[in-house]
């Protein structure tokens, strides 16, 4: 089956670094998106790996280990704006559909 | 990035109403597009599969009666929900993905239904 596991919920602080972490099983792999979705708003595009390693772009990061099925989204300096839920989704199954995890609520707080 | 629109925003409607929500790929060609729904709290859980111009495929426990999804072009997808109940209130959100980059789904703004 499909199963993708991310923390409910985390708190930091201003100005910090935090790390959200991501494990999957799923039939097949294609590729793993972060998005980023604050309440109300549909989910918006933060990175994409499909090969193992680091991918930097500015203050965000994600790491991609195919072989421990494993990511984590690294966020620098971080903004109150910040504050919002983070998904990780799998590009995979059999259908090749982008299938989500239930997300991480993060709370950036002064 | 690529842009996708939804329209409606909002919607209100009475149960029994049918209602029906429009996906636009605005500066792309979109070949397949995904609808998807969120409860409060939830992840997105995918509800559908529409290619240009064939039928559209549904993930297990979605009824296809009740939502029809229309794919007639290649930057227009429509979800109808018909028959509306309470239950029915939720998050909608569709997607688009177009024939270049192969694998990014570009989502848009989420239409958001309540049933009274």
């Amino acid at each position: 089956g499909q199963n993708i596991d991310q923390p409910t919920e985390m708190t930091a602080t201003e100005g910090a670094i935090v790390q959200i972490n991501c494990t999957y099983q799923t039939s097949g792999f294609n590729g793993l998106f972060w998005y980023q979705q604050h309440a109300g708003e549909a989910p918006t595009f933060l990175s994409y790996n499909v090969l193992d390693g680091l991918e930097e772009k500015g203050r965000f990061s994600s790491f991609l280990s195919r072989s421990k099925g494993y990511s984590y989204l690294l966020l620098k300096e971080l903004q109150m704006k910040d504050s919002a839920s983070y998904l990780c989704a799998v590009y995979g199954g059999s259908q090749g559909n982008l299938i989500f995890g239930k997300g991480t609520k993060l709370s950036v707080k002064p | 990035g690529a842009v996708v629109s939804q329209h409606p925003s909002r919607v209100i409607c009475k149960s029994g109403t049918s209602v029906k929500i429009e996906c636009r790929s605005l500066d792309f060609q979109a070949t397949t597009m995904f609808w998807y729904r969120q409860f409060p709290k939830k992840s997105l859980m995918l509800m559908a599969t529409s290619n240009e111009g064939s039928k559209a495929t549904y993930e297990q426990g979605v009824e296809k009666d009740k939502f029809l999804i229309n794919h007639a072009s290649l930057t227009l997808s429509t979800l109808t929900v018909t028959s509306a109940h309470p239950e029915d209130s939720s998050f909608y959100i569709c997607s688009a993905r177009g024939s270049g980059r192969s694998y990014e789904q570009y989502f848009g703004p989420g239409t958001r239904l309540t049933v009274t």
